[in-house]
């Protein structure tokens, strides 16, 4: 099982909207709803901040938001924050009944 | 409160294997899957596989196959992850992390991590 191909980086300004893409296979991404995104800062574990696609776990800011089409997902963050700077992993189920992340997205906040 | 606190560091020779624990605490550990997740110096994260507690099921990702055995001791809420035949390429943090209730799939609760470095 190949990883899904994410940018490795991408950037942006206080307040605008960026968005992350997750590309995977038919037997993965494509397959299921069961797409999520964690955030992890350095030094520290990462945090679930979306799954099944789109949904947030309480205490998640409405800010960050999923969607998927075909066999890429994609992670947007609206209204960026100085705090949203990190790195972004998206993370599937697969037809083998295992899991697989994303290579990761390195957020940077300009 | 829900904790996962896992074993210390370990530095391990070539061709040598090593046991990770994770305790968990604040839940029933047979209620929640159990997955590993590590991480290499520098680099992003890699699912390694997860167990179901209740049952002793695993499901181990293909890279790892053979090479890798989870485990649990449900009488002291205890999970393991051994990796053997190491090289160094398996320098890396490793990590347990809980499983959401719902479907397993999502990881709601993460260990502090374990170092594991492999060196001569």
């Amino acid at each position: 099982q190949s990883a899904l191909t994410q940018p490795a980086s991408v950037s942006g300004s206080p307040g605008q909207s960026i968005t992350i893409s997750c590309t995977g296979t038919s037997s993965d991404i494509g397959g299921y709803k069961y797409v999520s995104w964690y955030q992890q800062h350095p030094g520290r574990a990462p945090k679930l901040m979306l799954y099944d696609v789109s949904n947030r776990p309480s205490g998640v800011t409405n800010r960050f938001s999923g969607s998927k089409s075909g066999n890429t997902a994609s992670l947007t963050i609206s209204g960026l924050q100085a705090e949203d700077e990190g790195d972004y992993y998206c993370n599937s189920y697969t037809s083998s009944s295992t899991l697989v992340f994303g290579g990761g997205t390195r957020l940077t906040v300009l | 409160q829900v904790q996962v606190v896992q074993s210390g560091a370990e530095v391990k020779k070539p061709g040598a294997s090593v046991k990770v624990s994770c305790k968990a605490s604040g839940y029933t550990l047979t209620d929640y899957y159990m997955h590993w997740v590590r991480q290499a110096p520098g680099q992003g994260l890699e699912w390694m596989g997860r167990i179901n507690p209740n049952s002793g099921g695993t499901n181990y990702a293909q890279k790892f196959q053979g090479r890798v055995t989870m485990t649990r001791d449900t009488s002291i809420s205890t999970a393991y992850m051994e990796l053997s035949g190491l090289t160094s390429d398996d320098t890396a943090v490793y990590y347990c992390a809980r499983g959401d209730y719902s479907s397993g799939l999502y990881i709601d609760y993460w260990g502090q991590g374990t170092l594991v470095t492999v060196s001569s």
